[in-house]
């Protein structure tokens, strides 16, 4: 059974900075991209940043672009999300997702998600 | 990166029929065939209920059906039972400066 835990989440202050983990399992983990997803409490989804198989080629929404740096270990299954000079509006619940399709957002595996508060 | 535009809500009664839009652009919607449409359950992980515009994942039932036309897509529910009380929001691939994914705002379905 594929399975995705995200830990990593916490109360940080603006401007701090804070690192997420997901921890994948049943599936070949290096064959597929895999995207962070985040979601403002009573709000709706939103795409956050998205990494390749291979981790050679990445890509982020424009509103975490420079602050947020996602990465991933193969060998352990791993896949991060570096996020950096953080604010008040980064407050959500952060999800790591499964992609089925080369990136595309077919997001079929996904975790049960991570709360990050920002606040002072 | 503009959110797709999807109603607030939607809502249907037992065993009738629901249709939720997801409005986008040229290119997004309407470029690509890569639209998805997940299923929100309040404290619970989204669930993909529907791949490439029409396709089911295993074990969705066929009661979820995609279409899309120009830049639009829609999302069928059919034969509505009170489980699929959820909210709904669909997404797209989009290359507008560089390859991304784009949510829409999502639909809050109610079962009456």
């Amino acid at each position: 059974e594929e399975q995705l835990v995200e830990s990593g989440g916490g109360l940080v202050q603006p401007g701090g900075s804070l690192r997420l983990s997901c921890a994948a399992s049943g599936f070949t983990f290096n064959d597929y991209w895999m995207h962070w997803v985040r979601q403002v409490p009573g709000k709706g989804l939103v795409w956050v940043s998205r990494i390749r198989g291979d981790g050679n080629d990445a890509n982020y929404a424009d509103s975490v672009k420079g602050r947020f740096t996602i990465s991933r270990d193969n060998a352990n299954n791993m896949l991060y999300l570096q996020m950096n000079s953080l604010r008040t509006e980064d407050t959500a619940v952060f999800y790591c997702a499964k992609d089925l399709i080369l990136g595309s957002g077919s997001l079929g595996t996904w975790g049960q998600g991570t709360l990050v508060t920002v606040s002072s | 990166q503009s959110a797709l535009t999807q109603p607030p809500s939607a809502s249907g009664s037992p065993g009738q029929s629901v249709t939720i839009s997801c409005a986008g652009t040229s290119s997004d919607v309407g470029g690509y065939n890569f639209v998805s449409w997940f299923q929100h359950h309040p404290g619970k992980a989204p669930k993909l209920m529907i791949y490439e515009v029409t396709k089911r994942p295993s074990g969705v039932p066929d009661r979820f059906s995609g279409s899309k036309s120009g830049n639009t897509a829609s999302l069928t529910v059919s034969g509505l039972q009170a489980e699929d009380e959820a909210v709904y929001y669909c997404s797209s691939y989009t290359n507008t400066y560089t390859d991304t994914v784009v949510f829409g705002g999502g639909t809050w379905l109610t079962v009456l």
